[in-house]
């Protein structure tokens, strides 16, 4: 079973430090998507890629923030000069344009901890 | 401003009752509703979905209604089984922005014996 992966599932950092995630996705799909969850909220969207192209940032995605997926397949996000705000948990999903209603597909997640 | 909601935080029920997961939203613009199991420790997992233009999507044990003029949708779950406990979330998609999900809060369920 080839679903979603992420790297690492947990993160412990100093505030100030960068951290960089990694998100593969289901092989054939063509679309990514990073999402962020903090407790007791449900996930919000951050960014997404068709392809190699960063279609859409969310609001949330701050200038410390940074994604790309330069070949199409994996996608890494960065956040630079962490703060405990950033603390959450970092979903990805994928999905496959034109196929249905493009179902996102999610990954375990990266959970972020800023002390 | 919260465009899905879920209200009840938390509903328990017994196994082999029905349960029923309630959401409501505020955009007009959406029309495609999803629902999500999350267990502790992964991700959400995709459940069932419903496009605006029906009213009722069935598989196997679980169904969603959606009602426009309310904007509410909900998701029943029978029988309830003990492996139904999660949290599950309610999302949206509108047609102008055919990618990004809105999410609920969530509903935590938990199927009792």
């Amino acid at each position: 079973d080839t679903g979603v992966s992420q790297d690492p599932r947990h993160k412990i950092t100093k505030r100030g430090q960068n951290v960089t995630f990694r998100c593969d996705p289901i092989s054939e799909h063509n679309r990514l998507y990073w999402y962020r969850q903090t407790l007791g909220q449900g996930p919000e969207f951050l960014t997404y890629f068709q392809n190699e192209a960063q279609l859409e940032k969310s609001r949330l995605l701050s200038d410390r923030f940074s994604a790309e997926r330069p070949k199409g397949s994996f996608s890494t996000l960065e956040i630079q000069r962490t703060e405990q705000g950033d603390s959450a948990m970092y979903l990805c999903a994928s999905s496959l344009l034109g196929v249905g209603y493009n179902e996102q597909f999610f990954g375990p997640g990266t959970r972020l901890t800023v002390l | 401003d919260q465009q899905v909601k879920q209200n009840s935080p938390s509903l328990s029920v017994q196994e082999g009752r029905i349960s029923i997961l309630n959401c409501d939203y505020t955009n007009s613009m959406f029309d495609y509703f999803l629902w999500y199991k999350k267990y502790p420790a992964e991700g959400p997992t995709f459940l069932i979905s419903i496009s605006s233009i029906k009213d009722k999507n069935e598989d196997g044990r679980f169904t969603v209604f959606l009602n426009k003029s309310a904007k509410h949708l909900s998701l029943h779950i029978v029988p309830s089984q003990p492996g139904d406990s999660a949290v599950y979330f309610c999302a949206a998609r509108s047609t102008g922005t055919a990618s990004k999900l809105t999410f609920g809060t969530g509903t935590r369920l938990q199927v009792t014996l």
